[in-house]
C-alpha cells in the first residue's frame, strides 16, 4: 500500500528557532500533498493544501510566512515553522494524494511530527 | 467549520461487543471517508462509501450513508482491543481547478476493553 513517511517524528525546540518536517511519499508519486495540526484531543485542521511546483494554498488564518511550505518533487514536501513560539506546540500530519492511483480522493497519511517549542 | 460531526464523543465497550459511531455533515457529498487515528499516531485510511452507495463492508466495518439526513455510521463487529483508537469521518471539498481537501470530523474515540 501507499506508504508516507514523516521526519522527525518528534522535535524539541528553542522558542525562536525554525523547525522544518518533511514529507515524503515512499512508493508513489504524490500530485498533491496536504498538512494538517491537531492539538491534544481535537480533530485534525487542515493548514494548507500543497501542489508540485507551485505556491501552498493556505487555509483562513495560517500565517503563510511563519509556516513555509516547499513542494519541490512529486514525492517530497517540507513545512518549516518558522521562529517558532510555545503556542506553535501541536502534532503536525501531513497526508499526500496518489496521482497515478484511481483512489484520487483518498489520502494516505504520515504517522505525525510532535513539536514541543520550549 | 467542520463539516462532519461524530456522535459520541467517545464510547467505552467490552472485548467482542459491536461499536456503532454515527457522523453527520451539512452540505451535499460525493463521498464520505472514515479513518482511524491511533494514539498520537497518523490516520489510516479505512472505508470510503460514495454517495450513491448506502451501504459497504470491508472485514468487521460496516458503513451506511443516509445522504437524505446527511449522516453516515461505522459499525465495528465483534471488537477486539486492537479496535482502541479515534475514529474520524471526513467529507472532500472540491474548488476551482480541481482542488480537493477533505474535512475532518471531531472525532469519537472508542476504547475496547479486554
Amino acid at each position: 500500500g501507499a506508504v508516507v513517511s514523516q521526519h522527525p517524528s518528534w522535535v524539541i525546540c528553542k522558542s525562536g528557532t525554525s523547525v522544518k518536517i518533511e514529507c515524503r511519499s515512499l512508493d508513489f508519486q504524490a500530485t498533491t500533498m496536504f498538512w494538517y495540526r491537531q492539538f491534544p484531543k481535537q480533530s485534525l485542521m487542515l493548514m494548507a493544501t500543497s501542489n508540485e511546483g507551485s505556491k501552498a494554498t493556505y487555509e483562513q488564518g495560517v500565517e503563510k510566512d511563519k509556516f513555509l511550505i516547499n513542494h519541490a518533487s512529486l514525492t517530497l514536501s517540507t513545512l518549516t515553522v518558522t521562529s517558532a513560539h510555545p503556542e506553535d506546540s501541536s502534532f503536525y500530519i501531513c497526508s499526500a494524494r496518489d496521482r497515478q492511483s484511481g483512489r484520487t480522493e483518498t489520502q494516505y497519511f504520515g504517522p505525525g511530527t510532535r513539536l514541543l517549542v520550549l | 467549520s467542520q463539516q462532519g460531526e461524530e456522535d459520541p464523543q467517545a464510547l467505552s465497550i467490552q472485548e467482542g461487543e459491536n461499536a456503532t459511531m454515527n457522523c453527520s455533515y451539512k452540505t451535499s457529498i460525493n463521498n464520505l471517508q472514515w479513518y482511524r487515528q491511533n494514539s498520537g499516531r497518523g490516520l489510516v485510511h479505512l472505508i470510503l462509501i460514495r454517495s450513491n452507495e448506502r451501504e459497504k463492508h470491508s472485514g468487521r466495518l460496516r458503513v451506511t450513508l443516509d445522504t437524505s439526513k446527511k449522516s453516515s455510521s461505522l459499525l465495528i463487529t465483534a471488537s477486539r482491543a486492537a479496535d482502541t483508537a479515534s475514529y474520524f469521518c471526513a467529507t472532500p471539498a472540491y474548488s476551482g481547478a480541481g482542488s480537493y481537501q477533505l474535512t475532518f470530523g471531531k472525532g469519537t474515540k472508542l476504547s475496547v476493553i479486554p
